[in-house]
């Protein structure tokens, strides 16, 4: 059972640079989100969509763009990557919200020098 | 905002014994629930108590909630070192169920 895949693993990037992390579930869930984490700040959740062309945004969205054309996949853009952004990044999904189980990813570990 | 909060930080118990973890939240509730996170890895979901519930079993894991304090906890007995790991809480923000926040985590060390 694949859950929720996350790619890459790993990433370094200029700063400035721009790049996609990518996220897919093959669970049939409606709700997607991705979040953040940091050492001493646990996870902030960044977007989140709630279906197929519905995005909005989390705790900390500046940085970051989001779609969702299709139900399996939902991207995350860092448009002009910043040192602050260096971070873990999970993506996770739901079959019904905050209501019930979330499904993570294995996360992508982000660098920006 | 995250909305609820662990307690203690960090927490160091020896093999067999009983893990005792708190969280606080802010605001009312439909559910909480507890993850685990080992290091390096993504968080997995443990359980989910629902407001209308006081108490949750499964294995060796025991949870409770007292929605009138607004706190639950997270009880592993008899301990593993296998059960080293980051555990948070995490609770629907209010109005938004579709957004589930986290608290910062409590990093639990099992000695051997």
């Amino acid at each position: 059972n694949a859950g929720v895949t996350q790619t890459p693993k790993f990433q370094v990037l200029k700063t400035g640079q721009s790049m996609t992390l990518q996220c897919a579930q093959d669970m049939n869930h409606e709700y997607m989100s991705w979040y953040r984490q940091d050492p001493g700040m646990g996870l902030r959740l960044i977007h989140y969509s709630v279906g197929a062309g519905i995005t909005d945004q989390g705790e900390v969205p500046n940085g970051y763009n989001v779609s969702r054309s299709t139900t399996e996949d939902f991207p995350l853009r860092l448009l002009s990557a910043a040192p602050s952004q260096t971070s873990v990044y999970f993506c996770a999904s739901t079959s019904q919200g905050a209501g019930t189980e979330a499904f993570f990813g294995q996360g992508t570990r982000l660098t920006v020098v | 905002s995250q909305q609820g909060e662990e307690d203690p930080q960090a927490l160091s118990i020896q093999e067999g014994e009983n893990a005792t973890m708190n969280c606080s939240y802010k605001t009312s509730i439909n559910n909480l629930q507890w993850y685990r996170q080992n290091s390096g890895r993504g968080l997995v979901h443990l359980i989910l108590i629902r407001s209308n519930e006081r108490e949750k079993h499964s294995g060796r894991l025991r949870v409770t909630l007292d929605t009138s304090k607004k706190s639950s906890s997270l009880l592993i007995t008899a301990s593993r070192a296998a059960d080293t790991a980051s555990y948070f809480c995490a609770t629907p923000l209010t109005g938004a169920n579709s957004k589930l926040t986290f608290g910062k985590g409590i990093t639990l060390s099992v000695r051997p």
